[in-house]
């Protein structure tokens, strides 16, 4: 089961600006572990958004942000555009006394209205 | 460029064993872990465990102990997952991925299983 959780879906009209929570605990993003963000289309990979908490890789638009707080981390998308309605993920890494090892959010659909 | 290459669809009857392949480039292979991530259908994305390119000593996450396998040939810079007894609930894609630094994941390998 994944430990870090999402909300299911979120919506906005092109143009509006729509946020993404990825909450945590202090394990995983609350110990400090960089938290990375996917978008994926449809029979497609994930595809790398942000990585390193907020840091975007080239060719990904400035229209997409990240950030991190405590234990939560946020993606945030400006101008909304047709082509952003996806599933999106986050990611971290989980260090508890049950084990260790990567993490992901249960995903969130972006539905562009 | 870091490249990840997987190995083509798989359609397998239950009880059969299926490899799956990613081949890296770009980068030293054993220099980074490699990672492996199921997504079954309509699902969200699973940790599976990961590899050390260096030792070859794989750690499996819960759930993908016994049946799964990692494995390595350096030579090729190809890590490799192995799943026996298939069952129709390993109905998935199947992705490698290296997670240190900035992420780099494969194409996906869709292995289905059906009589």
């Amino acid at each position: 089961q994944s430990v870090l959780t999402q909300p299911p879906s979120v919506s906005g009209a092109p143009g509006q600006r729509v946020t993404i929570s990825c909450t945590g605990s202090s394990s995983n993003i609350g110990a400090g572990y960089d938290v990375h963000w996917y978008q994926q289309l449809p029979g497609t990979a994930p595809k790398l958004l942000i990585y390193g908490n907020s840091n975007r890789p080239s060719g990904v638009p400035d229209r997409f942000s990240g950030s991190k707080s405590g234990t939560s981390a946020s993606l945030a998308i400006t101008g909304l555009q047709a082509e952003d309605e996806a599933d999106y993920y986050c990611q971290s890494y989980d260090s508890s006394l049950s084990g260790s090892g990567y993490v992901f959010g249960t995903g969130t659909k972006v539905t562009v209205l | 460029q870091v490249q990840l290459v997987q190995s083509g669809s798989e359609l397998k009857k239950p009880g059969a064993s299926v490899k799956v392949s990613c081949k890296a480039s770009g980068y030293t292979f054993t220099s980074y872990a490699m990672n492996w991530v199921r997504q079954a259908p309509g699902q969200g994305l699973e940790w599976m465990g990961w590899i050390n390119t260096n030792t070859g000593n794989p750690t499996y996450a819960q759930g993908f102990t016994g049946r799964f396998v990692f494995s390595l040939d350096t030579s090729v810079s190809t890590a490799y997952l192995q799943i026996s007894s298939l069952k129709a609930e390993d109905t998935a894609v199947y992705y490698c991925a290296r997670f240190d630094g900035a992420p780099y994941w494969g194409q996906g390998t869709l292995v289905t299983v059906s009589s």
